[in-house]
């Protein structure tokens, strides 16, 4: 079984509406990233989350982190098809910083 | 002028044959990692690096190898290609302030 699990694995929402995906570790979370990625391409940096109950923003992209819950949230408010991709969560679950162990990503669309 | 660069970007080749993908970055950061995306099975990582004469295996290395000719250089090998190792290949850099990866744009690699 995957040591992060993000869900939904795929969504469909109609431009203007508000989304969330939740990304869960089976471990302790000492940081966790959100990417996002355009189909076949790179991976770009959104967010990084280091403290329970941190949040921040970028835009119309918010995430918070519940420490307890050893999970992340990413919230998108006011959806807009620029915001089309996949998301990925990548965790520091070893508290070494040296490396990332990534979800399986959540797909994205957004219709008109 | 992208910080992470990946050459080839595409790269079709027969079973048998030697691969290298290659990767630069200009980010000046000491670790650096690849990375193989699998539909489904999101990012898993073959090797990283955290300075120029220290290598490590990560949880798929088998059948591959890497090279880190230079701090800004960090090569991956295909030694004798097989089909299942067909994927999206990702290299990576870190900061090493905040562990955030940035990532290059991938190399799609196919195997006959």
């Amino acid at each position: 079984s995957q040591e992060l699990e993000q869900s939904p694995q795929s969504l469909i929402v109609q431009e203007g509406k508000n989304l969330t995906i939740n990304c869960t570790s089976s471990k302790t979370l000492y940081g966790l990233y959100w990417y996002k990625q355009k189909y076949g391409e790179g991976l770009i940096f959104l967010m990084m989350l280091q403290k329970g109950g941190e949040e921040k923003s970028h835009e119309k992209i918010t995430a918070k982190l519940d420490e307890k819950k050893q999970q992340s949230s990413l919230h998108i408010t006011a959806s807009q098809p620029s915001h089309a991709g996949i998301y990925l969560c990548g965790a520091d679950l070893a508290g070494t910083a040296s490396k990332l162990t990534f979800g399986t990503g959540t797909r994205l669309q957004v219709t008109l | 002028d992208a910080d992470v660069t990946q050459t080839p970007r595409n790269r079709i080749t027969k079973t048998g044959k030697r691969i290298m993908l290659e990767c630069s970055q200009t980010k000046g950061h000491d670790r650096m990692y690849w990375y193989r995306q699998d539909p489904g099975l999101g990012l898993r990582l073959i090797y990283y690096s955290f300075d120029v004469k220290d290598i490590n295996k990560g949880e798929i290395s088998d059948g591959y190898s890497v090279s880190r000719q230079a701090q800004a250089k960090f090569s991956l090998s295909l030694e004798s290609a097989i089909p299942n190792q067909t994927a999206l290949y990702f290299c990576a850099t870190s900061d090493p302030f905040t562990d955030t990866q940035y990532f290059g744009p991938g190399t799609r690699l196919t195997v006959l």
